[in-house]
């Protein structure tokens, strides 16, 4: 069964940094493209950031401004989203997601449970 | 990047009731368009991709159709497991982008 545990989420002031980790379990990890995909409070589901397999290459959303940067640790079967001069904007529940495999590797099939996220002074 | 539209917002229906869900793309996505269903406290679950393959599990009530900047997922039978928000979904060029979401909710 796959697991996807994220933590690292919690109360962060406004321009701080904040780590994002996921602990994967029951597949193959270095076999999928992973990504990280966010919600704020009472809205929508909005794409951050995805990993290829071997983590050469990356993807993010225009929204960031080069403030995120995601990693993957094969090793370890985990996932990662540094996170930094974070802003309101930036509140929000992030889930670990796991693409399906095959191209195009953006049909998400398995969801974490989320990391919350809150920025507030 | 693509927009994805969803129509409607909102939907009211009753159990056994059919709806459908419509998501416009603002440009061609081909046939890379997902369906999320999210129940309320919980993360989404992938319920159909490449625009109409069901996921192993879903149940046949659920449908979807479409290609290029249109797609439709319909719902025959409403089941009370069934009231949640959906939302599409394109995979055909990043950034991939959500619809905003349809909530369906009991009359």
């Amino acid at each position: 069964e796959v697991q996807l545990v994220e933590s690292g989420g919690g109360l962060v002031q406004p321009g701080e940094s904040l780590r994002l980790s996921c602990a994967a379990s029951g597949f193959g990890f270095s076999d999928y493209t992973m990504n990280w995909v966010r919600q704020a409070p009472g809205k929508g589901l909005e794409w951050v950031s995805s990993i290829s397999k071997t983590g050469s290459s990356v993807n993010y959303a225009d929204s960031l401004k080069g403030r995120f940067t995601i990693s993957r640790d094969n090793a370890k079967s985990s996932l990662y989203l540094q996170m930094s001069s974070v802003g309101a904007e930036d509140t929000a529940l992030y889930y670990c997601v796991k693409s399906s495999w095959g191209y195009p590797e953006g049909r998400f099939d398995s969801w974490g449970q989320g990391a919350p996220v809150t920025v507030s002074s | 990047d693509i927009q994805m539209t969803q129509s409607p917002s909102t939907l009211s229906a009753s159990v056994g009731d059919s709806v459908s869900i419509t998501c416009r793309a603002s440009q061609s996505v081909i046939l890379w368009l997902a369906w999320y269903q999210q129940k309320h406290g919980k993360a989404p679950t992938l319920l159909i991709s490449k625009t109409s393959i069901l996921e192993s599990g879903v149940p046949s009530r659920f449908s979807a159709s479409g290609s290029g900047t249109e797609f439709t997922l319909t719902i025959r039978s409403l089941q009370p497991e069934d009231f949640a928000t959906y939302y599409c979904q394109q995979y055909n060029s990043y950034p991939w982008t959500f619809g905003g979401g349809t909530k369906v909710e009991i009359k």
